[in-house]
């Protein structure tokens, strides 16, 4: 059965600090890796990584694959309050089931 | 442009009742998906539509849940005899192409409570 884990749960940091997410994964076929940021409402995409290695980045914050090890993480520097959110991680296969596999997600609280 | 949209926003439903949620997706996105958030938890597939066809619907977790896209476009899921178990926020996707080549993009849900 598709897994995906984050880690940690939560994180209590403090601004300007920088924080590392993590998400494992363990799926068939798999196609990409997507990061999404959710606040009170819809999630909102930041990232998808489908090759290995490939910095991708967007202002402070910036992802990367290791598809040998079958995990990413999402960092985010100089974190500031408007960061606290929960932050999911979903995986998405080449065939089958058409659908992203979330994790639990990581909530973020970034204290002035 | 305008973004993935549902409603209502919020519901409360007494348990026995019968619910129905509507997602507008983006225009001209022809992939649609509904997910079930329970608290502290990622969203969990249910459905998935690729214009007017179901493809995937082995995420419904009982027959009492249906959803439909009749025409390509506007989507309703419908729960039957609401259980307290059903209490969750049901979240609306929708995405340009193929799934898994581009992403998802996200209405506000509909939190649904049963009391």
């Amino acid at each position: 059965e598709d897994k995906v884990v984050q880690s940690p749960l939560s994180l209590v940091v403090h601004e300007g600090d920088t924080v590392t997410l993590n998400c494992s994964y363990e799926v068939t076929n798999f196609r990409s890796l997507l990061w999404y940021k959710q606040e009170k409402k819809a999630p909102t995409f930041l990232f998808m990584l489908t090759s290995s290695g490939i910095e991708k980045k967007s202002g402070r914050l910036s992802s990367i694959l290791d598809k040998k090890e079958l995990f990413s993480i999402l960092n985010i520097t100089a974190t500031q309050t408007g960061d606290s959110a929960v932050y999911l991680c979903a995986v998405h296969r080449i065939q089958g089931a058409q659908k992203l596999v979330f994790g639990q997600g990581t909530r973020l609280t970034i204290n002035p | 442009g305008a973004g993935v949209s549902q409603s209502p926003r919020y519901k409360v439903a007494k348990r026995g009742q019968d619910v129905a949620l509507r997602c507008d997706p983006i225009s001209g996105h022809v992939s649609l998906f509904w997910y079930q958030q329970a608290l502290g938890q990622g969203p969990e597939f249910l459905t998935y539509f690729q214009n007017e066809a179901q493809l995937d619907k082995s995420g419904l977790p009982s027959d009492r849940f249906f959803a439909e896209r009749p025409e390509g476009s506007v989507s309703t899921l419908k729960i039957q005899r609401t259980q307290q178990e059903d209490s969750a926020v049901y979240l609306c996707a929708s995405s340009l192409a193929e799934p898994g080549w581009s992403e998802q993009y996200f209405g506000p849900g509909t939190r649904l409570t049963v009391t």
